[in-house]
């Protein structure tokens, strides 16, 4: 099945800061989103986007479906973004196999 | 609030023992998708139904089942529960195939 790869794991940001969150997949999608999972652990939809660039805030997504990855932007990081980032990709017809995640802390 | 209702939203329970999870999918979508996080699974999907039908089965066990009903809310059962089904067990819905899908608030299995 197709593998969703995301990086880094790990990130720890100072309020105000930048970030990049990357997700690498294997085959070709019809289906990606990125999710923010909170500390109380829902799972809130950011961007639905197989293709493209999108923007909503201070949040944006650009996916190349053709190189296959997408990436996440964050800017002037608030506390309140932290929590784990979720990159999840469909192909025909079937269910979204989600990354393993990106755990953003941000400290003010 | 996604618009997809999961009750309870927590559970405890002994080993051995049955528990149904209950998703109502947002109105008007027509598949519904059920998913368990676990500390070292990460989300893995478990059962897709569409409008009623099953559509796609991933790492679900035998202990496990689910169904849709004819008003599209959907039942996931887990019979002889385990140490290790303690997690958070999710449903999303879609309207179709490969639009976006929402996902509920979960509901937070517990198995001593």
């Amino acid at each position: 099945g197709i593998q969703v790869e995301q990086s880094p794991p790990d990130l720890i940001l100072q309020e105000g800061a930048n970030s990049t969150l990357r997700c690498n997949f294997s085959d070709s999608v019809n289906n990606l989103q990125w999710f923010h999972q909170n500390p109380w652990g829902q799972l809130i939809n950011l961007f639905y986007i197989p293709s493209g660039t999108k923007q909503n805030g201070r949040l944006s997504a650009t996916t190349v479906a053709t190189e296959r990855y997408s990436l996440l932007y964050i800017s002037s990081s608030q506390t309140t973004d932290s929590g784990v980032y979720f990159c999840a990709v469909g192909q025909a017809g079937t269910a979204l196999i989600f990354g393993k995640g990106t755990t953003l802390s941000v400290s003010s | 609030d996604s618009g997809v209702t999961q009750t309870p939203k927590h559970l405890i329970t002994a080993t051995g023992q049955r528990v149904t999870l209950r998703c109502s999918p947002r109105s008007g979508d027509l598949s519904v998708y059920w998913y368990q996080q676990s500390l070292d699974q990460g989300l893995q999907f478990l059962i897709q139904y569409y409008n009623g039908e099953e559509r796609a089965k991933g790492n679900i066990l035998e202990r496990f089942s689910a169904q849709q009903f004819p008003d599209l809310h959907s039942e996931l059962n887990l019979s002889s529960l385990e140490l290790g089904d303690s997690a958070l067990y999710f449903c999303a819905s879609s309207a179709g195939y490969n639009t976006e899908a929402f996902f509920g608030q979960g509901t937070r299995l517990t198995v001593v």
